[in-house]
């Protein structure tokens, strides 16, 4: 059982616009929702990450969005450069359980010149 | 220079072996997961622990085993009896108290033929 969906499975955006990712979890209990960027033969590195008690968080071009009720949160990378070309990963956690994650399948993001 | 090193970063072996992967992090770390990675199924827990000499199953621990002698190392065994042991194999560490922020190794890449 998959508990947190992530799409699209791959995403072509040119350079300057705007990328979307999205995730949607089924467990309420969840309160730490991260996104990870990877590069290829890398391990993953934190991007950015958000708990349910805001809608939104901004670190320079990225940003989360969560709709707590909609069981929903998406990444936007705004002004996309080709060195943003990486697979993402959200994941979520929730508090007890040893900060496991449980991620999303991952989106590969390629930003074209 | 503190994190998380993996190695070999690439290990061949025959069917039928059994093979360690090392995991050793500087961070003074409590925790420390593995995960697997495949194309299109993303990060998929092991094993973790949460303290010297202790560790749980993750979801697809049938066919490894793992140590906890150190803080400081958490070595992963593929054993015979894991059915596709071929994959990325990724090492990460957290602290428990206050952040859910799990730090990755650079990995190792494992095939078996």
């Amino acid at each position: 059982q998959q508990q947190v969906k992530q799409s699209p499975q791959s995403l072509i955006v040119q350079k300057g616009g705007i990328s979307i990712i999205n995730c949607a979890y089924e467990n309420t209990a969840f309160d730490y929702f991260p996104w990870y960027q990877q590069f290829p033969g890398k391990g993953p590195a934190l991007l950015i990450a958000i708990r349910p008690d805001v809608s939104e968080k901004k670190e320079g071009r990225f940003t989360i969005s969560f709709n707590k009720s909609a069981k929903q949160f998406s990444l936007h990378i705004m002004d996309s450069q080709p060195g943003d070309s990486a697979t993402y990963f959200c994941a979520a956690s929730k508090a007890g359980t040893a900060s496991k994650l449980t991620f999303g399948t991952g989106t590969r993001l390629q930003v074209t010149l | 220079d503190g994190g998380i090193t993996q190695s070999p970063k690439y290990l061949f072996r025959k069917e039928g072996q059994n093979v360690t992967l090392s995991c050793e992090q500087n961070l003074n770390h409590d925790a420390m997961y593995w995960y697997r990675q495949d194309p299109g199924q993303g990060l998929r827990l092991i094993y973790y622990s949460q303290i010297v000499n202790d560790f749980q199953k993750g979801d697809i621990a049938e066919g490894y085993s793992v140590s906890r002698e150190k803080k400081e190392s958490f070595p992963l065994t593929v054993t015979s009896a894991q059915k596709n042991p071929t994959a990325f194999y990724l090492c990460a560490s957290s602290r428990l108290a206050g952040s859910y922020e799990q730090y990755f190794g650079p990995g190792t890449r494992l095939t078996v033929t």
